[in-house]
C-alpha cells in the first residue's frame, strides 16, 4: 500500500494567493482528518471527515480556510487568501474503524507564505 | 490549562541509556492513550497505545499511564541512535479527536 499520500510536499506562495493542498487516503479507509503542525502549537486538528462527511471542523482556524472530500480518495484542503501566520506543515492522516487507534500520516506539506 | 502538557526537550542521551517521555494531561474523559513518533520531516507514526493504567510493554519501549494523576510515560530501553526523533504523545476521548502534545526531540548520540 502507497500510505496516505500529499500533494504538494512544499509550497512557497505569496500572501493573499489561493492554496490548495491535497490528499488521497489509504485505499479503504473511512475517515479522513486534517492537522497543522506549527513550532508554537504543535499539531492541531483541523478538520476530520468520516465516510467523506465532515464531522468536526471546529478546528478550523477561520473562514479562509476549507476542506473538501467529494469522494473516498480525494480530500483539499483550501485557504484563500492566505497568510504569512499560514505557513505551517499540513498533514492528511486516515484511518479505518475496525483498525483501533492507529492512524496514518501521510508526509506533510511544506507551506510557507511570504 | 492545555489540555496536553508534554516537555518539549530537547533531550540528548548517549547511546545504550534509559529514556524516559512524559506528558501530563487535564480531561479525565480522556480514554485512550497513544505515543507517535516522528522522524525529521516525516508525519507522526504510531508507536504505542494503550487504554487502561499500567504498563504495556512493546520491545524496548514500554508505555505507562497513570489515570489517577493524569500522567503518561513511554521508556525507552537501550537507545539506539535509530531512536533520534520527535516523540509526541496523543489523547483521546470517546470520539476519534487527538489531542496531541507538542513533542519531545530524542537524540541519541552513538
Amino acid at each position: 500500500d502507497a500510505g496516505v499520500i500529499q500533494s504538494p510536499r512544499h509550497e512557497v506562495t505569496e500572501m493573499g494567493q489561493e492554496v490548495t493542498l491535497r490528499c488521497k487516503p489509504i485505499s479503504g479507509h473511512d475517515y479522513l482528518f486534517w492537522y497543522r503542525q506549527t513550532m508554537m502549537r504543535g499539531l492541531e486538528l483541523l478538520i476530520y471527515f468520516n465516510n467523506n462527511v465532515p464531522i468536526d471542523d471546529s478546528g478550523m482556524p477561520e473562514d479562509r480556510f476549507s476542506a473538501k472530500m467529494p469522494n473516498a480518495s480525494f480530500s483539499t484542503l483550501k485557504i484563500q487568501p492566505s497568510e504569512p501566520r499560514d505557513s505551517a506543515v499540513y498533514f492528511c492522516a486516515s484511518r479505518v474503524a475496525v483498525s483501533g487507534n492507529t492512524i496514518y500520516f501521510g508526509e506533510g506539506s511544506w507551506l510557507t507564505v511570504v | 490549562q492545555k489540555e496536553v502538557e508534554q516537555d518539549p526537550g530537547p533531550l540528548s542521551v548517549p547511546e545504550g541509556a534509559i529514556v524516559s517521555l512524559n506528558c501530563t494531561y487535564s480531561n479525565s474523559a480522556f480514554q485512550y492513550f497513544m505515543w507517535y513518533r516522528q522522524y525529521s520531516r516525516k508525519g507522526p507514526e504510531l508507536l504505542m497505545y494503550t487504554y487502561s493504567s499500567g504498563n504495556k510493554e512493546d520491545g524496548r519501549f514500554t508505555a505507562q499511564v497513570d489515570k489517577s494523576s493524569k500522567y503518561i510515560s513511554l521508556f525507552i530501553r537501550d537507545s539506539q541512535p535509530s531512536d533520534s526523533a520527535t516523540y509526541l504523545c496523543a489523547i483521546r476521548g470517546s470520539n476519534y479527536k487527538l489531542t496531541f502534545g507538542k513533542g519531545t526531540l530524542l537524540t541519541v548520540n552513538p
